[in-house]
């Protein structure tokens, strides 16, 4: 069966710019999560959704956000991009939001210039 | 702020066994550990999980002691491929979602 996807796979943008990232979670899965990774901070979470609904928010700034439709594909949306945005964005599945696996894509390589 | 503390970095023979510690002391009782692995550029990989019982599945078995303040992973047979990054996560239960705090990990080094 398919795995995580997450669209596009590599993005350059401009500061001051807004983004969107793509994720569709694994077939039946209905939890997604969002991750941003860089070499200074590691990862870290900046929210999920079960459902349609945000459960868990991360400690970033109001410009991004993410949303989940009824198929559990799920955006997030980054707005007046910063330098420091720059990082690799990465989405995990899970089956439930309950203690289950979460299933990680390859994640989108934003480059904020 | 992650609740696990790992070493930085190990090396292992190639065939050997690699033992990853992880040190959790602060767990609660409803609280699972959990270890992910992350090969270069790549998303995480989910290895394995427990409460407190050993657990074993195809690629590692988990060792949490009996106060649970702290576990092992073990790869039985390191190969070249296992070079990667390891997470131990400690995580909420059923109530905690899907959010997973990582910490700095144990950067794992398999030579031929």
């Amino acid at each position: 069966k398919a795995g995580v996807t997450q669209t596009p796979r590599y993005l350059i943008k401009t500061r001051g710019q807004q983004v969107t990232l793509s994720c569709s979670p694994i077939s039946g899965h209905r939890s997604v999560s969002w991750y941003q990774q860089t070499p200074g901070q590691g990862l870290q979470f900046l929210f999920e959704y079960f459902s349609e609904t945000q459960r868990n928010k991360g400690n970033f700034p109001g410009r991004f956000s993410g949303r989940q439709f009824s198929n559990s594909r799920s955006e997030m949306n980054v707005s007046t991009l910063e330098l420091g945005d720059s990082a690799l964005y990465l989405c995990a599945s899970s089956l439930s939001a309950l203690n289950t696996e979460a299933f990680f894509g390859q994640g989108t390589r934003l480059t904020v210039v | 702020d992650a609740k696990t503390t790992q070493p930085p970095s190990m090396d292992c023979a190639e065939g050997r066994a690699a033992n990853l510690p992880c040190n959790h002391s602060t767990i609660s009782g409803n609280e699972y550990v959990y270890w992910y692995r992350q090969i270069h550029s790549q998303g995480p990989q989910y290895i394995i999980h427990g409460l407190k019982n050993n657990e074993t599945n195809e690629m590692a078995s988990l060792i949490i002691t009996e106060d649970r303040k702290s576990s092992t992973l073990i790869l039985p047979h390191a190969t070249l491929r296992d070079t990667a990054v390891y997470y131990c996560i400690v995580r909420v239960g059923p109530e905690g979602g899907g959010k997973l705090i990582f910490g700095q990990g144990t950067e794992l080094s398999v030579k031929p």
